[in-house]
């Protein structure tokens, strides 16, 4: 059964970080791209970025409001995809869902990220 | 980027009608060396993370009820449930995942009437 499970969310001041986890079983991990999407109370869904697969070449890509201050990566050994947020903003307050697979076909349940003074 | 517009915004169906959600693509989703269209549709219920309903524009996941269908190709698709039941009650996104960066359309709302 594939599980994605996600941590680290919480409660940051603006221009703080936090580092989200998402703990991967289920599937063979190393083969899977991995990504992060996120949505803010109330809103829809933006996605955030995407890992390839290290026999892919391993290529991390962002979408531009987090280029720069978010960084994706993964410890195929641990099973694990992480993505590691600075310079945080009020606008970056949302749910982080990790997700699976170039057609992401399955998501976890989320971790929140608040982003308050 | 690619904007993904969905049409419409909400929708209120009567239980056992059918319901067709649009989406538009600014430029072409599909990939002419494997002639597919890069396009999935995700079913969200309130708490819940989104759910894969059709990829590949009109592929349906395993499990999903054949109630769903996905059609389209290069920048127009459709969602189409026939048959509305009470628990499609739902945001409905569809999503490109053919160039970076990745883009969602807005969601479309529906409803019982």
């Amino acid at each position: 059964e594939v599980q994605l499970v996600e941590s680290g969310g919480g409660l940051v001041k603006p221009g703080g970080s936090l580092r989200l986890s998402c703990a991967a079983s289920g599937f063979t991990f190393s083969n899977a791209y991995m990504s992060w999407v996120r949505q803010a109370p109330g809103k829809g869904l933006e996605w955030v970025g995407r890992i390839k697969s290290k026999t892919d070449g391993g290529a991390t890509d962002c979408a531009a409001p987090v280029k720069g201050r978010f960084t994706i990566s993964r410890d195929d050994s641990k099973n694990t995809l992480y993505l590691q947020l600075n310079s945080l903003k009020t606008e970056d307050t949302a749910v982080y869902y990790c997700t699976k697979g170039l057609i992401q076909d399955f998501w976890g349940q989320g971790t929140l990220v608040t982003v308050s003074s | 980027d690619i904007v993904m517009t969905q049409s419409p915004d909400s929708q209120a169906v009567s239980l056992g009608e059918r319901a067709t959600i649009n989406c538009k693509s600014s430029q072409s989703v599909l990939y002419s060396s494997n002639n597919r269209n890069y396009l999935t549709w995700y079913q969200q219920k309130p708490g819940q993370p989104p759910k894969l309903l059709i990829y590949w524009a009109s592929t349906r996941e395993s499990g999903v009820p054949d109630r769903f269908s996905g059609s389209g190709s290069g920048t127009d698709f459709t969602l189409t449930i026939t048959s509305l039941q009470a628990e499609d009650v739902a945001v409905y996104y569809c999503h490109q995942y053919y160039s970076s960066p990745y883009t969602f359309g807005q969601g479309t709302k529906l409803e019982i009437k």
